[in-house]
């Protein structure tokens, strides 16, 4: 079974940074894109960030460009999103998730629960 | 940026009855369209892909439609389990959007 687990949400004040991290398991980690994707409370999803299978490519939101990065440790079958420079409308669930293919942009199957972060003076 | 849109944002239907909700994209996507169900608390869940496959687990009842611009999800007799919102989400170019959501509420 494909199980997705995030941590390293809380509370940051604008400005400031936090990691994300989505542990993997249940499927061969370094053969699937993995993507994040944020809900603001009460709002759809917004796509932030995917990266490919081996890590070579990534693609931002514009959103976030310039201030998030995505990276993969195949070895550890760990996905991590590093904010920096938040802003009060960064606050969101973020989870991360599961292409069906090595490439990025597709569907996604399945997503983790998320992790709650709140940027907040 | 392609738009989606969805309509109805609400659709109030009684168990056992069929449901058809709509999503519209700003430009051709052809058919590279995800339906997703997200009930309160929980992470999406996949319903359909390439606008008209189901999705390992979904139900038979469900069923997506259209290519283009214009695309629908149908629910052929709501059971009590379907009420929840739903999501479309078009894949055909970077960077990956999604509707703004129908919920689908108990009439």
């Amino acid at each position: 079974e494909v199980q997705l687990l995030e941590s390293g949400g809380g509370l940051a004040q604008p400005g400031g940074s936090l990691r994300l991290s989505c542990a993997a398991s249940g499927f061969s980690f370094s053969d699937y894109s993995m993507t994040w994707v944020r809900q603001a409370p009460g709002k759809g999803p917004e796509w932030v960030s995917t990266i490919g299978g081996s890590g070579s490519y990534t693609y931002y939101a514009d959103s976030v460009k310039g201030r998030f990065t995505i990276s993969r440790d195949n070895s550890k079958n760990t996905l991590y999103l590093q904010m920096n420079s938040l802003r009060a409308e960064d606050t969101a669930v973020y989870s991360c998730a599961k292409d069906p293919l090595q490439e990025g942009g597709h569907w996604f199957d399945p997503w983790g629960q998320g992790t709650l972060v709140t940027v907040s003076a | 940026e392609i738009v989606m849109t969805q309509s109805p944002a609400t659709l109030s239907v009684s168990p056992g009855e069929r449901a058809t909700l709509s999503c519209r994209a700003s430009q051709s996507i052809t058919n590279d369209l995800a339906w997703y169900q997200q009930k309160p608390g929980q992470a999406p869940r996949l319903l359909i892909y390439g606008a008209s496959s189901r999705a390992t687990g979904s139900p038979a009842r469900f069923s997506g439609s259209g290519s283009g611009t214009e695309f629908s999800l149908t629910i052929s007799s709501l059971q009590s389990e379907d009420f929840a919102v739903y999501y479309c989400h078009q894949y055909k170019d970077w960077p990956l959007t999604f509707g703004g959501g129908t919920r689908v509420e108990i009439k």
